[in-house]
């Protein structure tokens, strides 16, 4: 079946530092590719997708390329800020699942000042 | 406009009784998932309803957890006499077809049993 993993955290990170979250999927069809983020008291929110190989997600300064071959799709972030603070979840959807998501076990990210 | 909505925010109830969570999606959307957040288990599908189709009910972990969309719209998610490994956020999402889909989270009811 679909599954998830994600880099475990949790991830602690000075201000301006870079980030990186891994994620693997191991998946049946052709599945397109999510980051969720939960801010504190917060719901849970799309931060970025990517829907085929190569395809590269961007939202608020994060990347994640959808490297079909590694099947993998890392988030990056060039230089983190302390509002960036958050739990990041990877998920995937296989066009097979109508659209149910399969998430990783998330990985908590605080940003010092 | 407004987003998915949950109530109650909050639940406790003491074990073996029943509660109902209630979801009402973004207006035109057809799709409307449910999903469970558990410190054990992490983020795991429960649900999912699209249309008038017979929902997936794939999910959920027991007999005693059942879900019901009414008009295509509304949902109710109910668990019968509570256990302890209930206590949870349960999140409700919805999505416009066809997919790939980007579904939109509501705030979610966090559930206690005590």
């Amino acid at each position: 079946g679909d599954s998830v993993t994600q880099m475990e955290g949790p991830v602690t990170l000075s201000e301006e530092a870079f980030l990186t979250i891994n994620c693997t999927y191991t998946a049946t069809g052709y599945p397109s590719l999510f980051w969720y983020v939960q801010y504190p008291g917060e719901g849970l929110q799309l931060l970025l997708k990517a829907t085929k190989a190569d395809d590269k997600g961007s939202n608020k300064g994060f990347e994640a390329t959808y490297r079909k071959e590694t099947t993998s799709f890392h988030l990056e972030k060039g230089s983190v800020q302390v509002s960036d603070s958050a739990v990041y979840f990877c998920a995937l959807s296989d066009p097979g699942r109508e659209g149910k998501l399969t998430f990783g076990q998330g990985t908590i990210l605080t940003v010092h000042p | 406009g407004a987003g998915v909505s949950q109530s109650p925010s909050n639940k406790v109830t003491e074990k073996g009784k029943d509660v109902e969570l209630r979801c009402d999606p973004i207006s035109g959307h057809t799709a409307l998932y449910w999903y469970r957040q558990s410190l054990g288990q992490g983020l795991e599908f429960l649900i999912y309803f699209q249309g008038n189709s017979a929902p997936d009910k794939s999910g959920l972990p027991s007999d005693r957890f059942s879900a019901e969309r009414t008009g295509g719209s509304v949902s109710t998610l109910t668990i019968q006499r509570t256990q302890q490994e209930d206590s949870a956020v349960y999140l409700c999402a919805s999505s416009k077809p066809p997919g790939p889909d980007t579904q939109y989270f509501g705030p979610g009811t966090r559930l206690t049993v005590l």
